[in-house]
């Protein structure tokens, strides 16, 4: 089956630190990668997307490269501010035919000034 | 803007009283998803329709039910609430067919169970 392991939280940064969030796939088919992000009290936002081998997706200064040899989305981003806080989640869609995406178990993000 | 909406944004609810929770979608995606959150965890998948065709988790309680009357608005019924049963709910939509199946989430209603 399909599965999303993500680094654990929380990841505590200063402002303006050299974000990386590791993540690694394991998946069936050849799947999409996706970074959603989640702000306190909020629904997820997809944050960025990549649909095949070498793919960099980008989105706000964040930034990740669909890695198929070693199955890997890290999320990274050079410089953080505090309003970067946030819960970060890698998932999976096999386009093979599921429309069930699987999740990774989240990494908090905590900014400091 | 086309978006999910999901009302209300908070509910209360008292022990064993239904409830509803309605999602919208303006986006006219094929597929709607209804999740559970808890506190510090990845959100939960409980049932998805694709168009009118339902599909429920294996593990998902008896207790929820959903309904879909037509594409855009999508109902989570919770027949008899207990206390294990608050959280935050997300609606979420997706395009469906071939494609990255890139999800759309609301901003979630959270319910409190007294």
């Amino acid at each position: 089956g399909n599965s999303v392991t993500q680094m654990e939280g929380p990841v505590t940064l200063s402002e303006e630190a050299f974000l990386t969030i590791n993540c690694t796939y394991t998946a069936t088919g050849y799947p999409s990668l996706f970074w959603y992000v989640q702000y306190p009290g909020e629904g997820l936002q997809l944050l960025l997307k990549a649909t095949k081998a070498d793919d960099k997706g980008s989105n706000k200064g964040f930034e990740a490269t669909y890695r198929k040899e070693t199955t890997s989305f890290h999320l990274e981003k050079g410089s953080v501010q505090v309003s970067d806080s946030a819960v970060y989640f890698c998932a999976l869609s096999d386009r093979g035919g599921s429309y069930i995406p699987t999740f990774g178990r989240g990494t908090s993000l905590i900014v400091h000034p | 803007d086309a978006m999910v909406i999901q009302n209300p944004r908070y509910q209360v609810t008292q022990f064993g009283k239904p409830v509803t929770l309605s999602c919208s979608q303006t986006l006219n995606h094929n597929v709607m998803y209804w999740y559970q959150q808890k506190s510090s965890q990845a959100p939960k998948l409980l049932f998805h329709y694709y168009d009118k065709d339902f599909n429920n988790e294996a593990d998902t309680p008896d207790n929820f039910q959903s309904r879909r009357p037509n594409t855009s608005f999508c109902f989570l019924d919770i027949r008899s609430p207990g206390l294990g049963d608050a959280a935050m709910y997300l609606c979420a939509t997706s395009r469906g067919g071939q494609g990255n199946y890139e999800q759309y989430f609301g901003p979630g209603t959270r319910l409190t169970v007294t």
